[in-house]
């Protein structure tokens, strides 16, 4: 089955600091997608990213990079010059090929101080 | 605005009740799916709508029940509230036009449900 962990459950950093947030994953399927989430103050869950498991290449959007490793099976988020808009919520989630039982994980709390 | 819309956004009811809880898809989404976001539990994938039918499950309690209809909105029925009921119910959308293809999901804003 299934499995995501992300083992900081918080995190607080002053603006300006760069910042990773964990995500290691387990599955049996050798095709898998993986997300991840932000959830602000206000509640709503917005998507950032989606990577599929053949596609191991980094991606950079702006202040946010995303490092995908199968060797390692994780899956981290940085955000660098943080701002306290990023103050967040933060969630990984994985979705198997044939499950679209979408597993998340327990979530960071990211908190950006000024 | 993710496109997915959700009412009401707060619900607060006596345990025993029954409440509906009702979810419209971005335009052109096929798939909807009911999470529960709990302080205790996190965020819990229940079950996936895909065109009107039931194609996924998971946590979901028997007391829970949900449906599409043909304009593909969709509901989630819950009854016999408890007090560990409470929390937070996400409506998300995807495309879904191939199976398992780990289409992202769009999640509406949430209703939060206080069970007294």
């Amino acid at each position: 089955a299934q499995k995501v962990t992300q083992a900081q459950t918080e995190i607080s950093v002053v603006e300006k600091e760069d910042v990773t947030l964990d995500c290691v994953y387990e599955t049996r399927d050798t095709t898998y997608y993986l997300f991840w989430y932000k959830q602000p103050p206000s509640g709503e869950l917005v998507f950032l990213i989606r990577r599929n498991s053949f596609d191991e290449q980094n991606e950079i959007s702006g202040r946010y990079s995303w490092n995908f490793q199968k060797s390692t099976s994780s899956f981290n988020f940085t955000i660098t010059a943080s701002q306290v808009v990023d103050s967040a919520v933060y969630f990984c989630a994985l979705s198997e090929t044939y499950n679209n039982d979408m597993r998340f994980g327990a979530g960071t709390r990211l908190t950006v101080k000024p | 605005d993710s496109g997915v819309t959700q009412t009401p956004k707060h619900l607060i009811t006596a345990t025993g009740q029954r409440v509906t809880l009702r979810c419209s898809p971005r335009s052109g989404d096929l798939s909807v799916y009911w999470y529960q976001q709990s302080l205790d539990q996190g965020l819990q994938f229940l079950i996936q709508y895909y065109n009107g039918e039931e194609r996924a499950k998971g946590n979901i309690l028997e007391r829970f029940s949900a449906q599409q209809f043909p304009d593909l909105h969709s509901e989630l029925n819950l009854s016999s509230l408890e007090l560990g009921d409470s929390a937070l119910y996400f409506c998300a959308s995807s495309v879904d036009l191939r199976r398992g293809a780990g289409n992202e999901q769009f999640f509406g804003p949430g209703t939060r449900l206080t069970v007294l």
